[in-house]
């Protein structure tokens, strides 16, 4: 067990909602990535906050956002949301620079 | 063309057999490199960094090649517990974040 937990570990929606998907860091950790990864795919880097600021994002659109919070948890929101979207979302944390993340066990979401 | 490739495969070996992946980084910032283990839709799990000297971890060996911007995972006597997805991902300096780019990860299956 790494100690980062994701919730809801699945998800089915509909396309046009919105969704919140939670993560909270290992303890000590003030880092959390979040991955998106498409069947067949590897793990796609969507966005980094480190203290509470946005630290770095990839291609993902506007409407793909997140916060973390003092405790260094997380949320992953995605707004108007399409069938392309349906993918394992991972959340991974580390502390400062370190290069090791360790992912939580993701939350499968369903776009219907 | 993907900044990192990776033969989707599946490789389908005995037991016992020696197994090789390779992997190409496409992009020469590539600073950091890594080998994670996936198994079926659950959360990537760091299995070893790859260093430009080579290591090794038990049966597993890794190797760089900056030159040919390449990394390869040598797997030893394969387990049946062994059967998993390898995905490597790298570390660009030039991005000013500490982000992994995957690629699309390898099969392996190991067969009594």
């Amino acid at each position: 067990e790494t100690g980062v937990t994701q919730s809801p570990t699945h998800l089915i929606k509909t396309r046009g909602q919105q969704v919140t998907l939670r993560c909270s860091s290992q303890s000590g950790h003030n880092t959390v990535s979040w991955y998106q990864q498409a069947l067949g795919q590897g793990p796609q880097f969507i966005f980094q906050y480190y203290r509470e600021e946005e630290n770095g994002r990839g291609n993902f659109p506007p409407r793909f956002s997140g916060l973390q919070f003092p405790n260094y948890s997380s949320e992953l929101n995605v707004n108007a949301l399409e069938l392309d979207d349906s993918a394992l979302y991972l959340c991974a944390s580390s502390f400062g620079g370190d290069e090791k993340l360790f992912f939580g066990s993701g939350t499968q979401l369903s776009v219907l | 063309r993907k900044e990192v490739e990776q033969d989707p495969g599946p490789f389908n070996v005995p037991e016992g057999a020696t197994v090789a992946f390779n992997c190409t980084y496409s992009n020469s910032a590539s600073q950091s490199f890594f080998w994670y283990r996936q198994d079926c839709r659950k959360e990537p799990k760091l299995l070893m960094s790859v260093y430009s000297s080579g290591n090794e971890d038990g049966r597993f060996t890794a190797q760089l090649n900056r030159a040919s911007q390449y990394i390869s995972l040598l797997i030893r006597d394969s387990k049946l517990s062994d059967s998993a997805t390898y995905l490597c991902a790298v570390i660009r300096l030039d991005t000013g974040r500490r982000a992994l780019t995957f690629g699309s990860g390898t099969r392996l299956q190991v067969q009594p």
